[in-house]
Protein backbone atom coordinates (compact mmCIF):
# COMPACT_ATOMS: atom_id res chain seq x y z
CA UNK A 1 0.00 0.00 0.00
CA UNK A 2 0.85 3.64 -0.24
CA UNK A 3 1.62 4.19 3.85
CA UNK A 4 1.90 2.65 6.78
CA UNK A 5 -1.48 0.69 7.91
CA UNK A 6 -3.06 0.08 11.73
CA UNK A 7 -6.04 -1.55 12.59
CA UNK A 8 -8.11 -1.59 14.68
CA UNK A 9 -7.82 2.24 14.85
CA UNK A 10 -9.77 2.47 18.55
CA UNK A 11 -9.70 -0.29 20.49
CA UNK A 12 -11.28 -0.03 23.86
CA UNK A 13 -11.19 -3.24 26.29
CA UNK A 14 -11.98 -3.97 29.90
CA UNK A 15 -8.97 -4.18 32.43
CA UNK A 16 -7.50 -8.27 32.48
CA UNK A 17 -8.29 -8.41 29.03
CA UNK A 18 -5.98 -9.34 26.16
CA UNK A 19 -5.78 -7.04 22.37
CA UNK A 20 -4.03 -7.48 19.38
CA UNK A 21 -2.96 -4.49 17.47
CA UNK A 22 -1.71 -5.07 13.62
CA UNK A 23 0.81 -3.31 11.50
CA UNK A 24 0.92 -3.95 7.68
CA UNK A 25 3.70 -1.83 6.91
CA UNK A 26 4.84 -0.12 3.51
CA UNK A 27 6.04 -2.95 1.12
CA UNK A 28 9.85 -3.53 0.92
CA UNK A 29 10.83 -1.88 4.20
CA UNK A 30 12.94 -3.92 6.03
CA UNK A 31 12.73 -1.94 9.68
CA UNK A 32 9.44 -1.91 11.69
CA UNK A 33 8.74 -0.14 14.88
CA UNK A 34 6.56 -0.15 17.72
CA UNK A 35 6.08 3.03 19.47
CA UNK A 36 3.91 4.42 22.74
CA UNK A 37 2.43 7.72 22.81
CA UNK A 38 0.96 8.72 25.83
CA UNK A 39 -1.18 11.68 25.50
CA UNK A 40 1.03 15.56 24.85
CA UNK A 41 4.19 13.29 24.97
CA UNK A 42 6.29 12.36 22.33
CA UNK A 43 6.47 8.60 20.74
CA UNK A 44 8.62 6.53 23.10
CA UNK A 45 10.38 3.06 21.44
CA UNK A 46 8.58 -0.06 22.58
CA UNK A 47 10.72 -2.49 19.96
CA UNK A 48 12.38 -2.94 16.60
CA UNK A 49 12.07 -5.49 14.32
CA UNK A 50 14.71 -6.04 11.72
CA UNK A 51 12.77 -8.09 8.82
CA UNK A 52 10.92 -11.15 11.17
CA UNK A 53 13.89 -10.86 13.81
CA UNK A 54 13.06 -8.88 16.99
CA UNK A 55 16.35 -6.90 17.37
CA UNK A 56 15.33 -5.29 20.28
CA UNK A 57 12.62 -5.04 22.92
CA UNK A 58 14.41 -3.43 25.39
CA UNK A 59 11.47 -0.41 25.29
CA UNK A 60 8.47 -3.16 26.09
CA UNK A 61 7.06 -1.89 29.53
CA UNK A 62 6.36 -5.79 31.02
CA UNK A 63 6.44 -9.49 30.02
CA UNK A 64 2.65 -8.72 29.29
CA UNK A 65 3.74 -6.66 25.89
CA UNK A 66 4.97 -8.92 23.38
CA UNK A 67 5.31 -8.51 19.73
CA UNK A 68 6.01 -10.63 16.44
CA UNK A 69 6.26 -10.27 13.02
CA UNK A 70 7.08 -13.93 11.41
CA UNK A 71 7.16 -13.47 7.99
CA UNK A 72 8.56 -9.94 7.92
CA UNK A 73 6.13 -8.05 6.51
CA UNK A 74 2.54 -7.70 8.90
CA UNK A 75 3.58 -7.10 12.73
CA UNK A 76 1.26 -7.74 15.61
CA UNK A 77 1.51 -6.41 19.34
CA UNK A 78 0.04 -8.13 22.21
CA UNK A 79 -0.72 -6.83 25.53
CA UNK A 80 -2.00 -9.34 27.85
CA UNK A 81 -3.98 -8.88 30.88
CA UNK A 82 -4.32 -4.96 29.99
CA UNK A 83 -3.90 -2.11 32.77
CA UNK A 84 -5.43 1.33 33.17
CA UNK A 85 -2.31 2.44 32.20
CA UNK A 86 -1.78 0.85 29.25
CA UNK A 87 -4.24 3.23 27.67
CA UNK A 88 -2.13 5.66 24.98
CA UNK A 89 -1.73 5.58 21.22
CA UNK A 90 0.20 2.71 20.08
CA UNK A 91 2.14 3.62 16.41
CA UNK A 92 3.93 2.24 14.19
CA UNK A 93 6.58 2.84 11.75
CA UNK A 94 8.50 1.19 8.86
CA UNK A 95 11.67 2.19 7.67
CA UNK A 96 14.27 1.55 4.36
CA UNK A 97 16.72 4.24 4.64
CA UNK A 98 16.56 5.48 8.63
CA UNK A 99 13.51 7.82 8.08
CA UNK A 100 10.73 6.63 9.68
CA UNK A 101 7.20 6.45 8.45
CA UNK A 102 4.71 6.15 10.72
CA UNK A 103 0.92 4.37 10.77
CA UNK A 104 -2.10 6.55 12.36
CA UNK A 105 -1.76 4.82 15.66
CA UNK A 106 -4.43 2.62 17.26
CA UNK A 107 -5.45 4.47 20.40
CA UNK A 108 -6.14 2.02 23.20
CA UNK A 109 -8.63 2.44 26.20
CA UNK A 110 -8.69 0.22 29.12
CA UNK A 111 -11.77 0.77 31.38
CA UNK B 1 19.51 6.78 29.49
CA UNK B 2 19.75 8.97 26.92
CA UNK B 3 17.46 12.04 26.92
CA UNK B 4 15.66 14.74 24.94
CA UNK B 5 14.64 17.79 26.00
CA UNK B 6 12.14 20.04 23.96
CA UNK B 7 11.07 23.58 24.79
CA UNK B 8 8.86 25.47 24.75
CA UNK B 9 5.95 23.10 25.36
CA UNK B 10 3.81 25.12 23.99
CA UNK B 11 3.88 28.37 21.35
CA UNK B 12 0.80 30.42 20.24
CA UNK B 13 1.89 33.22 17.78
CA UNK B 14 -0.08 35.35 15.29
CA UNK B 15 -0.32 34.66 11.85
CA UNK B 16 2.68 36.32 10.26
CA UNK B 17 5.47 35.78 13.57
CA UNK B 18 8.43 33.43 13.43
CA UNK B 19 8.84 30.52 15.74
CA UNK B 20 10.99 28.58 16.70
CA UNK B 21 11.73 25.43 18.65
CA UNK B 22 15.03 23.83 20.62
CA UNK B 23 16.13 20.31 21.12
CA UNK B 24 18.53 19.05 23.46
CA UNK B 25 19.95 15.57 24.30
CA UNK B 26 21.95 14.81 27.13
CA UNK B 27 24.02 12.56 25.33
CA UNK B 28 26.02 13.40 21.87
CA UNK B 29 23.91 12.60 18.62
CA UNK B 30 25.18 10.49 15.53
CA UNK B 31 22.13 12.60 14.05
CA UNK B 32 18.83 14.29 14.34
CA UNK B 33 15.44 14.01 13.10
CA UNK B 34 12.43 16.54 13.01
CA UNK B 35 9.04 15.36 12.54
CA UNK B 36 5.35 16.96 12.63
CA UNK B 37 2.49 15.70 14.26
CA UNK B 38 -1.06 17.23 13.20
CA UNK B 39 -3.95 17.35 15.63
CA UNK B 40 -5.27 13.70 15.57
CA UNK B 41 -2.39 12.59 13.33
CA UNK B 42 0.76 10.71 12.80
CA UNK B 43 4.37 12.44 13.27
CA UNK B 44 5.34 12.92 9.72
CA UNK B 45 8.90 13.18 8.73
CA UNK B 46 10.67 16.63 7.92
CA UNK B 47 14.63 16.53 8.15
CA UNK B 48 16.95 14.39 9.16
CA UNK B 49 20.51 16.36 10.12
CA UNK B 50 24.17 14.55 10.12
CA UNK B 51 26.74 16.66 10.30
CA UNK B 52 28.22 18.89 13.20
CA UNK B 53 26.78 22.91 12.89
CA UNK B 54 24.65 21.58 9.46
CA UNK B 55 21.88 24.34 8.35
CA UNK B 56 18.80 23.29 6.34
CA UNK B 57 16.23 25.01 4.89
CA UNK B 58 12.89 24.24 3.55
CA UNK B 59 11.05 27.18 2.29
CA UNK B 60 10.21 28.81 5.45
CA UNK B 61 11.76 25.97 7.66
CA UNK B 62 15.16 25.96 9.08
CA UNK B 63 16.52 23.77 10.86
CA UNK B 64 20.27 23.88 12.31
CA UNK B 65 22.49 21.31 13.95
CA UNK B 66 24.96 22.40 16.93
CA UNK B 67 28.59 22.34 16.75
CA UNK B 68 28.94 19.52 19.72
CA UNK B 69 26.15 17.46 18.00
CA UNK B 70 23.90 17.62 20.76
CA UNK B 71 21.13 20.32 20.36
CA UNK B 72 19.34 21.38 17.12
CA UNK B 73 16.87 24.12 16.14
CA UNK B 74 13.92 24.45 14.46
CA UNK B 75 12.86 27.94 12.76
CA UNK B 76 9.76 28.70 10.90
CA UNK B 77 9.16 31.83 9.47
CA UNK B 78 6.30 33.92 8.85
CA UNK B 79 4.19 31.23 10.38
CA UNK B 80 0.64 30.36 8.74
CA UNK B 81 -1.97 28.58 10.10
CA UNK B 82 -0.86 25.51 7.97
CA UNK B 83 1.89 25.33 9.99
CA UNK B 84 -0.32 24.36 13.04
CA UNK B 85 1.24 21.34 14.92
CA UNK B 86 3.02 19.24 16.98
CA UNK B 87 7.07 19.77 16.18
CA UNK B 88 9.59 16.55 17.77
CA UNK B 89 13.00 16.31 17.37
CA UNK B 90 14.00 13.14 17.30
CA UNK B 91 17.50 11.90 18.14
CA UNK B 92 19.92 8.76 17.33
CA UNK B 93 22.83 8.64 20.04
CA UNK B 94 26.06 8.21 19.00
CA UNK B 95 27.78 5.42 19.67
CA UNK B 96 24.53 3.54 19.74
CA UNK B 97 22.33 1.69 17.64
CA UNK B 98 22.10 2.50 14.14
CA UNK B 99 18.21 2.57 14.29
CA UNK B 100 16.67 3.70 17.63
CA UNK B 101 15.80 6.98 17.96
CA UNK B 102 14.41 9.15 21.37
CA UNK B 103 12.22 11.65 20.24
CA UNK B 104 11.41 14.78 22.78
CA UNK B 105 8.17 15.73 24.15
CA UNK B 106 7.38 18.00 21.38
CA UNK B 107 6.32 21.57 20.86
CA UNK B 108 2.83 22.27 20.26
CA UNK B 109 2.67 25.32 18.05
CA UNK B 110 -1.02 26.58 17.63
CA UNK B 111 -1.56 30.08 15.03
CA UNK B 112 -4.04 32.44 14.99
CA UNK B 113 -5.16 33.79 12.10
Amino acid sequence: GAGVSQSPRYKVAKRGQDVALRCDPISGHVSLFWYQQALGQGPEFLTYFQNEAQLDKSGLPSDRFFAERPEGSVSTLKIQRTQQEDSAVYLCASSLNGRQHFGDGTRLSIL
Amino acid sequence: GQQVMQIPQYQHVQEGEDFTTYCNSSTTLSNIQWYKQRPGGHPVFLIQLVKSGEVKKQKRLTFQFGEAKKNSSLHITATQTTDVGTYFCAGQESGGSNYKLTFGKGTLLTVNP
